[in-house]
């Protein structure tokens, strides 16, 4: 089955640049999305196919896809914005074809 | 605005069986647009996928293998809702428990989740 791997942790500054990836294999070839969960809170979709924004999410967060690696950049980062940040692909060898990845859990400094 | 709203007993014994409710505001259980989910988390297993439901001319169910055998999910279009139902519980199945919305105009991605249901199987 298909693998997503995230790094567990990224630390940042706030007001500076906090950048998540998602490896998994060719992965340019699938549409990536990314949730945010934070603490006690249901996940939150940020990001979907690879680049676009759902309603009311802010500019702030953008993603990018290419070779093996999608990204998931936040700007300008917030205290608000600490969180655990999962991608998330469909993939045909994989039960049902859904893959999540770990997560990776943003603490802001 | 759409909302999804869950219900059901937080505590369950082992062997039992677990029920939770996703009713659903702001949209329709027979939308032929979308994909109604049950996703749980725990920290040995993630984000687990078990199962969903929906309309397509007719219902549809899909099971994850993982808990296939034991899982059930039913809709109510009268309540606007869907449940879970999960057989023979084991403290393995402790977890949070989610519905969400799949959606196919955000390409297949999960844009509304329920607030979720704290789940304990213990005796």
């Amino acid at each position: 089955s298909y693998v997503l791997t995230q790094p567990p942790s990224v630390s940042v500054a706030p007001r500076q640049t906090a950048t998540f990836t998602c490896g998994g294999d060719n992965i340019e070839t699938k549409s990536v999305h990314w949730y945010q969960q934070k603490p006690g809170q249901a996940p939150v979709l940020v990001v979907y196919d690879d680049d676009d924004r759902p309603s009311g999410i802010p500019e702030r967060f953008s993603g990018s896809n290419s070779g093996n690696t999608a990204t998931l950049t936040i700007s300008r980062v917030e205290a608000g914005d600490e969180a655990d940040y999962f991608c998330q692909v469909w993939d045909s060898s994989s039960d049902h074809r859904l893959v999540f990845g770990g997560g990776t859990k943003l603490t802001v400094l | 605005q759409l909302q999804l709203q869950q219900s059901g007993p937080g505590l369950v014994k082992p062997s039992q069986n677990l029920s939770l409710t996703c009713t659903i505001s702001g949209d329709s259980v027979a939308n032929s647009d979308v994909v109604w989910n049950w996703i749980r988390q725990s920290p040995s297993r993630g984000l687990e996928w078990l199962g969903r439901t929906y309309y397509r001319s007719k219902w549809h169910t899909d099971y994850a293998v993982s808990v296939q055998g034991r899982i059930t999910i039913t809709t109510d279009t009268s309540k606007n809702q869907f449940s879970l139902q999960l057989d023979s519980v084991t403290p393995e199945d402790t977890g949070l428990y989610y519905c969400a919305r799949r959606n196919t105009f955000m390409h297949d991605s999960f844009d509304v989740w329920g607030p979720g249901t704290p789940v304990t199987i213990s005796s």
